[in-house]
């Protein structure tokens, strides 16, 4: 069983189209993280969150601690969107990582 | 700053042959480890080193081997490489004993292996 569940797998949006990615996760976590890798591309940190909520442009991460759940939003998307999206939790002093499957997401122009 | 960097890029191998993956960060991260990722799975924990002299096994250790001599380095060993080891390898690096904590990924090894 994966600690970190991801949905859906794969998604394609229309360009303009309003994005949800949704992550649960089963375990105990110090942070949430969302991660974004284009294709052939490394990975890089969109977000790291404990609780609550944040945003970069049109990117919004949420987490509900109780209900072990997490949202990345991609407001207006745009082609330069498409990527895998992957959902990631941190435990105990934060070194410990468990990665959800990813999100593959394709804006369509 | 260079972040995390990795060599190869891309490498084919035979059955049986050995090789090193290098991996090199240069921001004084104590936290440093080895990912493969393959299609469908989430990245998977090979070998991790929280400081210079310390290594320890992760998820799939079989088969790799690491060490850790300069907190800068972290190469990642195939002993006799096996097609099950075609895979896509990331380094990450860390700062270590901090609760929240991003990591820092270098931009992959595509391996195959025939």
């Amino acid at each position: 069983k994966n600690e970190v569940e991801q949905s859906p797998q794969n998604l394609t949006a229309q360009e303009g189209e309003f994005i949800t990615i949704n992550c649960s996760y089963s375990v105990g976590i110090s942070a949430l993280h969302w991660l974004q890798q284009h294709p052939g591309g490394g990975i890089v940190s969109l977000f790291m969150l404990s609780s609550g909520k944040k945003k970069h442009g049109r990117l919004i991460a949420t987490i509900n601690i109780q209900e072990k759940h997490s949202s990345l939003h991609i407001t207006a998307s745009h082609p330069r969107d498409s990527a895998v999206y992957i959902c990631a939790v941190s435990r105990g002093t934060g070194n410990q990582f468990y990665f959800g499957t990813g999100t593959s997401l394709t804006v369509i122009p | 700053n260079a972040g995390v960097t990795q060599t190869p890029k891309f490498q084919v191998l035979k059955t049986g042959q050995s090789m090193t993956l290098q991996c090199a960060q240069d921001m004084n991260h104590e936290y440093m480890s080895w990912y493969r990722q393959d299609p469908g799975m989430g990245l998977r924990l090979i070998h991790y080193s929280v400081g210079a002299g310390i290594t320890d096994q992760g998820e799939v250790p079989n088969g790799y081997n690491v060490s850790r001599s300069t907190t800068e380095d972290f190469p990642l060993r195939l002993l006799s490489a096996a097609p099950s080891q075609t895979s896509v390898y990331f380094c990450a690096s860390s700062r270590a004993g901090r609760i929240y904590n991003e990591q820092f990924f270098g931009p992959g090894t595509r391996l195959t292996v025939l």
